[in-house]
């Protein structure tokens, strides 16, 4: 059974950057898939941030990209987002998850971590 | 990008049928057959309830389906039940020359 869980810390000051992992079990990541990452602030909808291929290839939401990276490490089966300049409109239920094949829905994932930006 | 539309929310008694709609644009939900619609309840991870417009997940009820006309797509869930309340949000690929997704603003289905 594929199952994902985020960590990273909980609160990050704004203008800092916010570091999240994605820990995979139960699948080798290099052996396929998407895998990515939407966020939900509080009371509100759901924004797609990025995804990131198998292999390497990133793809990222047009409004987030200039402060988005999202990274593969195949050797402790995870996948990593980094998102930079931050302010209190990026505090969010981040989830990370995975989409099957490419425009494909999220199928599978975690159970969201809470990040909150403030000083 | 634009969030597609939704309703903000519908109402149904047990037994009943309610459709949500999600209306975009030709160049998401109108553009491709990757429309796909979550559920999620209260401080739960939303869960893929249809994927490529009608397809259902291995799991889910059969009174879950998805259609699509135009620009709008729909979900229909068919005899209402208590546990179909929680909020669902649609969700479209829109890339065109690369992976890009846009998702609905959500509608709260309450079971009368």
């Amino acid at each position: 059974q594929v199952q994902l869980q985020e960590s990273g810390p909980g609160l990050v000051k704004p203008s800092e950057t916010l570091s999240l992992t994605c820990a995979v079990s139960g699948y080798s990541i290099s052996s396929g898939y998407y895998w990515g990452w939407i966020r939900q602030p509080p009371g509100k909808g759901l924004e797609w941030i990025g995804s990131i291929y198998h292999s390497g290839s990133t793809y990222y939401n047009p409004s987030l990209k200039s402060r988005v990276t999202i990274s593969v490490d195949t050797s402790k089966n995870q996948f990593s987002l980094k998102l930079s300049s931050v302010t209190a409109a990026d505090t969010a239920v981040y989830y990370c998850a995975r989409q099957d094949y490419y425009g494909s829905g999220s199928s599978i994932w975690g159970q969201g971590t809470m990040v909150t930006v403030s000083s | 990008q634009s969030a597609l539309t939704q309703p903000r929310s519908v109402s149904g008694s047990p037994g009943q049928s309610v459709t949500i709609s999600c209306t975009g644009t030709s160049s998401d939900v109108g553009g491709y057959n990757y429309v796909s619609w979550y559920q999620q309840h209260p401080g739960k991870a939303p869960k893929l309830m249809i994927y490529d417009v009608s397809k259902r997940p291995s799991g889910v009820p059969d009174r879950f389906s998805g259609s699509k006309s135009g620009n709008t797509a729909s979900l229909t869930i068919s005899g209402l039940q208590a546990e179909d309340e929680a909020d669902y949000y649609c969700c479209s690929y829109a890339g065109s020359y690369t992976l890009n997704y846009v998702f609905g603003t959500g509608t709260k289905v309450t079971v009368l």
